[in-house]
């Protein structure tokens, strides 16, 4: 069973400052992806990685993908309140089962005004 | 495009009663799925499908069954209801990489 560890669990911190949150496993996933969810709501895919050491840039929010595909990181900068939600990794199986996703915990962000 | 919608939003079940959770997807997508979100616990995968008429079990599987008559359309049915089974159940489609999902279905067991 592939696992995958987010972390910190919970992060609030003051609008306009920056941070990062991690996911990682002792597995190699073919793809890693990111979304948010909002309370009462059905996560949204934020972006997908497939490459090792791949980065991707979305406004404010940077994804990177390990060189080895085994850990992301999202990186956010001059937090809003607008990005208060739930974060959840999800990786794809490797050995081409993409159609698999194992999702880590998530960290559940509050940017507070 | 409605994309994926998820009926009933909220229900409210005693111990042993049955009931079907619907979930239906427009974007004619092959690969459908049914999560269970505890607090704290993530997403974890109830049964998935590849294709109409093909289904299989995920992590989580057992006081569960699913059909997949349709491209469309992917009830998931518990039976006996338990108290264990009160949690936020998302279905979602899929083209075999990206999933979208639906709104939710919280269900409470008492």
């Amino acid at each position: 069973t592939q696992l995958l560890e987010q972390s910190p669990q919970f992060l609030s911190i003051q609008e306009g400052e920056n941070l990062t949150v991690y996911c990682n496993s002792s597995s190699v996933f073919s793809s890693l992806q990111w979304y948010r969810q909002e309370p009462g709501e059905g996560p949204v895919l934020l972006v997908t990685v497939v490459t090792g050491g791949e980065v991707k840039k979305l406004k404010r929010l940077t994804f990177q993908f390990g060189d080895a595909r085994k850990d992301s990181s999202l990186h956010i900068t001059a937090a809003q309140p607008g990005d208060t939600g739930l974060y959840l990794c999800a990786g794809g199986e490797s050995g081409g089962s993409n159609y698999k996703l194992t999702f880590g915990k998530g960290t559940l962000l509050t940017v507070n005004p | 495009n409605a994309g994926v919608t998820q009926t009933p939003k909220f229900r409210i079940l005693k111990i042993g009663q049955s009931m079907t959770l619907q979930c239906a997807q427009d974007m004619n997508h092959n690969y459908m799925y049914w999560y269970r979100q505890d607090p704290g616990m993530g997403l974890k995968l109830i049964y998935y499908s590849v294709g109409a008429g093909i289904t299989d079990k995920g992590e989580v599987p057992n006081g569960y069954n699913v059909s997949r008559s349709t491209t469309e359309d992917f009830p998931l049915r518990l039976e006996l209801a338990a108290p264990s089974q009160t949690s936020v159940y998302f279905c979602a489609s899929s083209t075999g990489y990206e999933q979208y999902f639906g709104p939710g279905t919280r269900l409470t067991v008492t």
